[in-house]
């Protein structure tokens, strides 16, 4: 069975940059796309983007220019970098994957709720 | 703003059916699949629905999805107490971004 596991600091101070990296086990992270969804306390989910497992990506044109997305295949792990925090980004992050060619969310990681407070 | 639309909030009681809209545009609905998620209080989404209308293992038959044109919905029958969640709809858009609606809270009367 397929479990993400998310990890990383649960406090962030403006302006700096929240870091979190998603484990996979049970599994490769070979053949799929593994995304980044963050979920606002009380709100809905927002895409922030994806990395393939050849290294392709793609993000939310909305975060665009804050976001990074890496991938380690060697230790099964991906990341998330967002600089430039404010206290919007407050929220749930969620490492999912995304069977190719289907475009769905089949697996997700349990959340890391993620502060941005000074 | 999201780019697909969902009612905030819909309720029935237990046994009816209830329908869940997701309204999009040719660039998303109109021309990708629709996907459905289900969140409980708590926890993380569970895929419910893919491809506009498969289940996923696991999944009763009570829930079924469809797509047409520029919009999709969720169907649930036999409304169950434990079906009291939010309800998330999920295509793509332009440039194959990924985008989801604004979720709908279901309350089961």
């Amino acid at each position: 069975q397929v479990q993400l596991q998310q990890s990383g600091p649960g406090l962030v101070k403006p302006s700096e940059t929240l870091s979190l990296t998603c484990t996979v086990s049970g599994g490769s992270t070979s053949g799929y796309y593994w995304s980044w969804i963050r979920q606002p306390p009380g709100k809905g989910l927002e895409w922030i983007g994806y990395i393939f497992y050849t290294g392709s990506i793609s993000y939310n044109p909305s975060l665009n220019s804050r976001v990074t997305i890496s991938i380690d295949t060697s230790k099964n792990q991906f990341s998330l970098n967002l600089n430039s925090v404010t206290a919007a980004d407050t929220a749930v992050y969620y490492c999912a994957r995304e069977v190719a060619g289907g475009g769905c969310f089949d697996y997700w990681g349990r959340g890391a709720l993620v502060t941005v407070s000074s | 703003q999201s780019v697909l639309t969902q009612p905030p909030s819909v309720s029935g009681a237990p046994g009816q059916r209830v329908i869940i809209s997701c309204a999009g545009s040719i660039s998303n609905i109109g021309t990708y699949d629709v996907h459905w998620y289900q969140q409980l209080p708590g926890a993380a989404p569970k895929l419910l629905i893919l491809r506009n209308s498969d289940r996923p293992s696991g999944v009763p038959d009570r829930f079924s999805g469809s797509r047409s044109g520029t919009s999709a919905s969720l169907t649930i029958t036999g409304l169950q107490v434990e079906d009291e969640a939010d309800y998330y709809c999920q295509s793509f858009d332009r440039s194959l971004k990924r985008v989801f609606g604004g979720g709908t809270t279901l309350t089961v009367l």
